[in-house]
């Protein structure tokens, strides 16, 4: 059982166009929502995280949107560009855990 | 500080093999998991450890094992390897009290073949 479902799991934008991926769950009791980014040959690092008391996060280009009725949260990248083609990865975390669930990640590509 | 580090960054494994795969951590983070990555599927947690001598299974702890012995050190031990553990791994730690978590610092990784 999957419990956190990412989509799409590629994407193609072009430079200046906005990026946007989204992440589904089920369990209520999650209580903190990060998006990692990771590029080829390297570990995945944090990009921006969310807690649910809010419904939006933003920190320069990067954007969360979370909606909790709807149990989805999505990153949005904008004016996008060459270098932050990556993949991109949501996770989960129960509150109570000290554990992360991912999803299955999303492969972005900007065009220049 | 170097952050996360894992050693060897490559390696090939013939099938029944065993090998340790080592990560070491300079921040004096409590928590460190261990992931494995496979494409198209996400990261999934193999073990983790709360702080030295607490370890504890995740997702996929099948083929593996673990043990801290201090604060910096989580090892991963494959024993008698086998295709499907070929998988790129990751080794990560946190600083975490359980009032508000904190941001997982991953290491480079290490990739494994079996062949």
């Amino acid at each position: 059982q999957q419990q956190v479902k990412q989509s799409p799991q590629s994407l193609i934008v072009q430079k200046g166009g906005i990026s946007i991926i989204n992440c589904a769950y089920e369990n209520t009791a999650f209580d903190y929502f990060p998006w990692y980014q990771q590029f080829p040959g390297k570990g995945p690092a944090l990009l921006i995280a969310i807690r649910p008391d809010v419904s939006e996060k933003k920190e320069g280009r990067f954007t969360i949107s979370f909606n909790k009725s709807a149990k989805q949260f999505s990153l949005h990248i904008m004016d996008s560009q060459p270098g932050d083609s990556a993949t991109y990865f949501c996770a989960a975390k129960r509150e109570g855990s000290e554990k992360l669930v991912f999803g299955k990640g999303t492969k972005l590509t900007v065009n220049p | 500080n170097a952050g996360v580090t894992q050693t060897p960054k490559f390696r090939i494994l013939k099938i029944g093999q065993s090998m340790t795969l080592q990560c070491t951590q300079d921040m004096n983070h409590n928590y460190m998991y261990w992931y494995r990555q496979d494409p198209g599927m996400g990261l999934k947690l193999i073990y983790y450890s709360v702080g030295a001598g607490i370890t504890d299974k995740g997702e996929v702890p099948n083929g593996y094992n673990v043990s801290r012995s201090t604060t910096e050190d989580f090892p991963l031990r494959l024993e008698l390897a086998a295709p499907s553990q070929t998988s790129v791994y990751f080794c990560a730690s946190t600083y975490y009290t359980g009032v508000e978590y904190n941001e997982q610092f991953f290491g480079p990784g290490t990739r494994l073949t079996v062949l």
